[in-house]
């Protein structure tokens, strides 16, 4: 399976600013994804970060809000614009790679504090 | 639209007590089934998956689950659990109808465990 860092690992961040996530994998990969973990709930699908075009966004997030970077098969970045406390959450990198597209693993979160 | 359930929220037992963890999903064609478990403080990592063949599936840790399409379930088990075993465990489940290179995991609330030694 593929090696997932994140950087920040946390962080706490002031109303009205914005943040970069900044995900790398230790090889190549078709696949990758960002999520968002908000207290006692699941995961949610933000987007799939499509290397050299624009992110597929799920339905409730937008490119204004969340955009997207993946200049290359190994790098993907997640900006969270504009935060509010609504958005203090854990945001979580996956991929998927090899033989298998289907089986994702992720990355430690980045765990977001908006005050 | 695809949905994945897992009824107990939250589950503690007893060391040596055996589990059994509940997934249902709603999909009537062909699925990739997965479990995932996220330890205290590290991040999610996958317990086992099923794509196809035998049912019965076997994982690290000494966790298993069996795929029962009659009722589409995918429920995870474990003989006899032990206090590190304390973790969330989440189900998903992977069915777009589009299929192609850009199938999405569903996601269940996952399910709290908490193991006393």
């Amino acid at each position: 399976s593929a090696v997932i860092s994140q950087k920040p690992s946390r962080d706490i961040c002031q109303r009205g600013t914005s943040l970069t996530i900044q995900c790398q994998v230790d090889s190549q990969v078709t696949m990758m994804f960002w999520y968002r973990q908000q207290p006692g709930q699941s995961l949610t699908l933000i987007a799939t970060a499509n290397q050299g075009s624009e992110a597929t966004y799920e339905s409730g997030f937008v490119i204004d809000k969340f955009p997207i970077s993946r200049p290359n098969l190994t790098f993907s970045t997640l900006t969270v614009s504009n935060m509010s406390p609504e958005d203090s959450s854990i945001y979580l990198c996956s991929v998927a790679a090899g033989t298998s597209t289907d089986t994702q693993y992720f990355g430690p979160g980045t765990r977001l504090t908006v005050l | 639209a695809q949905s994945v359930s897992q009824h107990n929220h939250h589950v503690i037992l007893s060391e040596a007590a055996s589990l059994e963890l509940g997934c249902n999903y709603s999909y009537g064609g062909t699925v990739n089934l997965f479990w995932y478990v996220q330890y205290p403080g590290q991040h999610l990592q996958l317990l086992l998956k099923y794509f196809s063949g035998d049912p019965l599936v076997k994982g690290i840790k000494g966790f298993e689950a069996e795929f029962i399409k009659s009722k589409f379930s995918f429920n995870l088990r474990k003989p006899s659990v032990q206090w590190s075993d304390t973790a969330e465990y989440f189900c998903a489940v992977n069915a777009d109808e589009s299929a192609g290179n850009n199938r999405k995991l569903i996601w269940g609330l996952g399910t709290s465990l908490a193991v006393n030694p």
